[in-house]
């Protein structure tokens, strides 16, 4: 079966620190790798999507960055948190080109200060 | 990019149906109706999804209109535990499988 994890579950960090989040999935290969922000009592927003090693899409300008080493990895970073950052980080995944289901992970809690 | 409209919220008592509906009315001939719910501090949970007829899962019903334009997910016999906020999303691109999440439904079930 597949799973997705995501780390760390929690996370406090001061303003200008830098940021990485990791996401991995098992169980699949090949899916397409999504990450979203949901800032308190809003929606989610995606923020990146890959169909592949290497591929990243940007969805929204901002200054926070995505990368995809491997083929079931997906990374969050920022070089310089802001305070609005903050926020619930969700990866999902998707079987490729038959992904009617979107799996998401249990998710990370971002906090700046 | 097709838009959805969904009420902001709705309250429904344990044990009657729940009928959460949707606009879509820009959606496109080959544009699927999907629908997820996410749970206070969790990841969204898919629940269903159709293109034009009516479907049925262990979950929920959902039926969309002919004209497509709009469509209802219905819970048939509530429950505490589905408390949650409901999303209708129209799915952007097949390659991608982008999903654009709109602010949703919170539905509160109340004894």
């Amino acid at each position: 079966s597949q799973t997705i994890h995501q780390w760390p579950a929690t996370l406090v960090q001061p303003v200008g620190s830098p940021l990485s989040l990791e996401c991995t999935v098992e169980g699949t290969s090949n899916p397409n790798l999504y990450w979203y922000r949901q800032a308190a009592g809003r929606g989610l927003q995606l923020l990146f999507y890959s169909v592949g090693i290497g591929q990243i899409s940007s969805e929204v300008p901002q200054n926070l960055s995505a990368s995809r080493p491997q083929d079931r990895q997906f990374i969050l970073s920022s070089k310089k948190l802001l305070l609005s950052d903050s926020g619930f980080y969700l990866c999902a995944w998707t079987r490729t080109r038959a992904g009617y289901e979107q799996f998401f992970g249990p998710g990370t809690r971002l906090t700046v200060l | 990019d097709a838009k959805t409209t969904q009420p902001p919220s709705m309250d429904c008592a344990e044990g009657r149906a729940a009928n959460l509906p949707c606009n879509h009315s820009t959606i496109s001939g080959n544009e699927y109706v999907y629908w997820y719910r996410q749970i206070h501090s969790q990841g969204p949970q898919y629940i269903i999804h159709g293109l034009k007829n009516n479907e049925t899962n262990e979950m929920a019903s959902l039926i969309i209109t002919e004209d497509r334009k709009s469509s209802t997910l219905i819970l048939p016999h509530a429950t505490l535990r589905d408390t949650a906020v409901y999303y209708c999303i129209v799915r952007v691109e097949y390659n991608t499988d982008k999903l654009i999440f709109g602010t949703g439904t919170r539905l509160q079930v109340f004894p």
